[in-house]
């Protein structure tokens, strides 16, 4: 399995662009998450969905962020407009399962995110 | 209010020895506690997930510990290589009824040649 796949892998855009960040779970996982992390506040999760459904999207700063599941196998993270304190690596991670203990989450490889 | 408290923040040690690294927490009601390691670059990777019921889990090298009654956890590395050098993440989760994932910081160790 080639694990959990995010798309761009570094991004560098002006302060006030879109952006839209990609993510492909690992084939058969329910639950995927979108998390950032930053040096100041380490990781964060932002929302998670089950079977494509946003569950909890608590985490996510500001109307500026949103996120979409339109299958199984794609999910995307917008920021609009993009500003310089989004700037951090977001990771989406996927999941067989949720919370009980033998459910591992596998973390993609991150988007690194630089908004000037 | 659910915190995670990581210490020490950073620790560098020689190859060869052993580090232990600490986790307190205030969370509740506790589902599982997770040790995560990062390397530089790359998405965390699970180490260990422990229950309330657990008291200690290996994996490797690496062996972690939780007491409920204290809601402290430990990682203890034994025999630290190179490739130990990463931050470690400690993440507990609460539920049921509201599950959420609650973050420390994480301590970044070093291991020196």
């Amino acid at each position: 399995d080639a694990g959990v796949i995010q798309s761009p892998r570094h991004e560098v855009t002006e302060m006030g662009q879109e952006v839209t960040l990609r993510c492909k779970p690992i084939s058969g996982h329910d639950y995927l998450f979108w998390y950032r992390q930053t040096m100041m506040r380490g990781l964060e999760l932002l929302i998670y969905f089950n079977n494509n459904v946003p569950i909890d999207d608590s985490g996510m700063p500001e109307d500026r962020f949103s996120a979409k599941m339109p299958n199984a196998s794609f999910s995307t993270l917008k920021i609009q407009p993009s500003e310089p304190r989004d700037s951090a690596v977001y990771f989406c991670a996927s999941s067989p399962g949720l919370f009980l203990s033998s459910y591992e989450q596998y973390f993609g490889p991150g988007t690194r995110l630089t908004v000037t | 209010k659910n915190q995670v408290e990581q210490s020490p923040q950073s620790l560098i040690i020689l190859e060869g020895k052993n580090c232990t690294l600490q986790c307190n927490y205030t969370v509740s009601p506790f589902s599982n506690l997770r040790w995560y390691k990062q390397d530089t670059g790359r998405g965390p990777v699970s180490l260990t997930i422990m229950t309330f019921s657990e008291n200690t889990k290996s994996n490797g090298r690496y062996t972690a510990t939780l007491d409920a009654d204290t809601k402290q956890s430990s990682l203890h590395i034994t025999a630290s290589q190179l490739s130990d050098s990463a931050s470690y993440i400690c993440v507990v989760s609460s539920g049921p009824g509201t599950y959420k994932y609650i973050f420390g910081t994480g301590t970044r160790l070093k291991v020196l040649a």
